[in-house]
């Protein structure tokens, strides 16, 4: 079983909707996670990170973490077409390594 | 405050010939780790290293070795390329690094490295 799991999509959303994505894991050790987006050509950058069980809103972003169902999501409303990148999720593997799903590509359309 | 700085950005590369990759880390960080994102692959954690020393290894062949200077600034060398080592080489540098769990990674630009 990989270690992180995303949908690779690519996942369409209008303009103004709201975007689900999606990352299951299988380390029940992992403590802390991390949603990257990645523009073509470009390097990740953060966009959230979450270490408790429950939503963290930081503007139009939110992250939910449920460590019980070893489940990360990060929710995006208002979608726009900026908003158009690779999604990646990652986990700190026991203060080891840094573990990244494959990403998930948003398409929004205007 | 100037961010993580990686050069060459763009290499191409024989097989069997040898590559070294450089890192220069946000300024007061100690941290730098190396990753390989290729399309197949995607984003998989070379090593990290702390004060000179490697903390933390993935798997990796030998021939993906690296180092960090007193100063934090980090290179990557990757001896008799193979046409598998093509991919995008990304550092990324934070303060106390993977042991601090909430640390964030910041990343650089990368460099595209392609084996021909």
């Amino acid at each position: 079983q990989k270690e992180v799991e995303q949908n690779s999509g690519p996942l369409s959303v209008p303009e103004g909707a709201i975007a689900s994505l999606n990352c299951t894991y299988s380390d029940r050790v992992s403590q802390s996670f991390f949603w990257y987006r990645q523009y073509s050509g470009k390097s990740p950058e953060l966009i959230m990170s979450i270490y408790s069980n429950g939503d963290k809103e930081d503007g139009r972003f939110t992250a939910q973490l449920n460590k019980a169902s070893q489940y990360v999501s990060l929710l995006i409303r208002d979608s726009q077409p900026s908003d158009s990148a690779t999604y990646l999720c990652a986990l700190n593997q026991a203060g080891t390594a840094l573990i990244f799903g494959k990403g998930t590509t948003l398409s929004v359309s205007s | 405050k100037a961010g993580v700085t990686q050069t060459p950005r763009y290499l191409i590369k024989t097989r069997g010939q040898q590559v070294t990759l450089s890192c220069s880390p946000i300024s007061g960080h100690r941290s730098v780790s190396w990753y390989q994102q290729t399309p197949g692959q995607g984003l998989q954690f070379l090593f990290e290293y702390f004060s000179e020393t490697q903390r933390n290894k993935g798997n990796f062949p030998g021939r993906f070795s690296g180092r960090q200077f007193s100063n934090s600034r980090s290179e990557m060398n990757v001896s008799t390329l193979e046409l598998g080592d093509s991919a995008l080489y990304l550092c990324a540098s934070a303060t106390g690094g993977l042991s601090y769990g909430e640390d964030i990674q910041y990343f650089g630009a990368g460099t595209r490295l392609s084996v021909l």
